[in-house]
């Protein structure tokens, strides 16, 4: 199946501070992925679609100034979590849609601010 | 409009015994549906789509799910249940690919726990 990695898979940063997460698509190009949050025991939330070439869509309430999403090419889209703070701790995982709808996931990031 | 209804949260099973994880779906459209498996701290895996083709589906690691259009369900079960099933599933339901970005929709999740 088709492939997809973050880096870094951990990542502790200061408050203030701010954090690039790289999302690749190893085998596959995408032209659209996804970026969602987990929060421990809960289910994903989308945060934003992530498009090549172009702009991406926020969910409602997500802040696109705080979270600053690139997708410059058809293998990576990187989200730059900015300014943080200790309620963005977080669990980020990003996704890269297949041909049929299906998303292939990355292994996750674990951002925790300090 | 979609949804998608986990009816258990939690479902414990003997290892070697049958699972059976429920999920209900609504959708507006003929949806494409998805299972997932997460184990802890690790991102998510597919285990198995429909897409409207064959409405028994095979996944991977010996799972299946059948697709009931008229109960709405896309229930997923495994025959036998191994200790390394132990994990987080969740049922997706989303739109088939129509030339835009199709958005998933997260149940919130079974936790499947297997025991001696």
């Amino acid at each position: 199946g088709a492939v997809v990695s973050q880096h870094p898979s951990r990542v502790i940063c200061k408050s203030g501070t701010s954090v690039k997460i790289e999302c690749r698509s190893l085998d596959f190009q995408a032209t659209t992925m996804f970026w969602y949050r987990q929060f421990p025991k809960q289910s994903l939330m989308l945060m934003a679609t992530s498009n090549e070439g172009s702009k991406a869509t926020y969910e409602q309430g997500v802040e696109k100034d705080k979270f600053l999403i690139n997708h410059a090419s058809l293998t990576l889209s990187t989200l730059t979590v900015t300014s943080a703070h200790p309620e963005d701790s977080s669990f980020y995982i990003c996704s890269a849609r297949g041909d049929l709808g299906e998303q292939y996931f990355g292994p996750g990031t674990r951002l925790t601010v300090t | 409009a979609q949804s998608v209804t986990q009816l258990d949260s939690h479902v414990s099973v003997s290892e070697g015994t049958p699972v059976l994880l429920r999920c209900n779906y609504s959708s507006s459209y003929s949806p494409s549906l998805f299972w997932y498996v997460q184990h802890p701290n690790k991102g998510l895996q597919l285990l198995l789509k429909y897409t409207s083709a064959a409405t028994l589906v095979k996944g991977i690691n010996g799972f299946e799910a059948e697709f009931k259009k008229s109960e709405t369900s896309f229930h997923l079960t495994k025959p036998s249940a191994h200790m390394s099933d132990a994990a987080e599933y969740f049922c997706v339901v989303g739109r088939p690919y129509t030339g835009t970005a199709s958005k998933l929709t997260f149940g919130t999740g079974t936790r499947l726990q297997v025991t001696l």
